[in-house]
């Protein structure tokens, strides 16, 4: 099955500091992925929808200035979280839809915890 | 935006005990997404089903496009399913769109 891997899978930075989530699809091109944010204790909300060769495109309260997105190849998008706060101390996973328009199926990245000190 | 309604929010079980989950959905959907998240966060799509019935091993999942309703259930629960189980919908409906989740049930199978 397609397989989407992240990294890192957890990272710990200073407050102020600039840290770079990688989501890559190992055996299938995805010319979309989501990314996808929890807060403990609490459901997973869609930030962003990254798409190949254009800007992302944002969720309603979602700084773009803030996470910045570059979906820059079919097999790659990357997730900066600039200037982090302890606020965005938060699990950070991507998907990307399948190569089936008929199965709309999802794969899910393992995921990255963040924490901010 | 799908709103996506996830009841209960907590179920604790004897091992052997059949489970039933229930999903309800705002927004006529292309597909249905039940998933499965471990404590570490990782993420298992579980069942991915547009209409009807799926099954795989104890896991069977149903949905009713109609009514937008859809249930996961488990037989012979074992404490290894012991898991948050979260269904998700696309965002506006579509098969291509992101998804919306549900608040998850934690679900402990006790031995």
């Amino acid at each position: 099955g397609a397989v989407v891997s992240q990294h890192p899978s957890w990272v710990i930075c200073k407050s102020g500091t600039s840290v770079k989530i990688e989501c890559r699809s190992l055996d299938f091109q995805a010319t979309t992925m989501f990314w996808y944010r929890q807060f403990p204790k609490q459901s997973l909300m869609l930030m962003a929808t990254s798409n190949e060769g254009s800007k992302a495109t944002y969720e309603q309260g979602v700084e773009k200035d803030k996470f910045l997105i570059n979906h820059a190849s079919l097999t790659l998008s990357t997730l900066t979280v600039t200037s982090a706060h302890p606020e965005d101390s938060s699990f950070y996973i991507c998907s990307a839809p399948g190569t089936s328009r008929v199965s709309y199926e999802q794969y899910f990245g393992p995921g990255t915890r963040l924490t901010v000190t | 935006k799908n709103e996506v309604e996830q009841s209960p929010q907590n179920l604790t079980a004897q091992e052997g005990e059949f489970i039933t989950i229930n999903c309800s959905y705002s927004v006529g959907i292309s597909a249905l997404h039940w998933l499965q998240q471990h404590p570490g966060g990782g993420i298992v799509s579980l069942f991915m089903l547009s209409s009807g019935k799926k099954k795989h091993g104890r896991l069977i999942a149903t949905i009713n496009i109609q009514e937008k309703h859809s249930s996961l259930h488990i037989t012979a629960s074992h404490p290894r399913d012991s898991a948050v189980y979260i269904c998700a919908a696309p965002y506006s409906g579509g098969g291509a769109d992101g998804l919306t989740f549900g608040k998850g049930t934690h679900l402990i199978i006790q031995p």
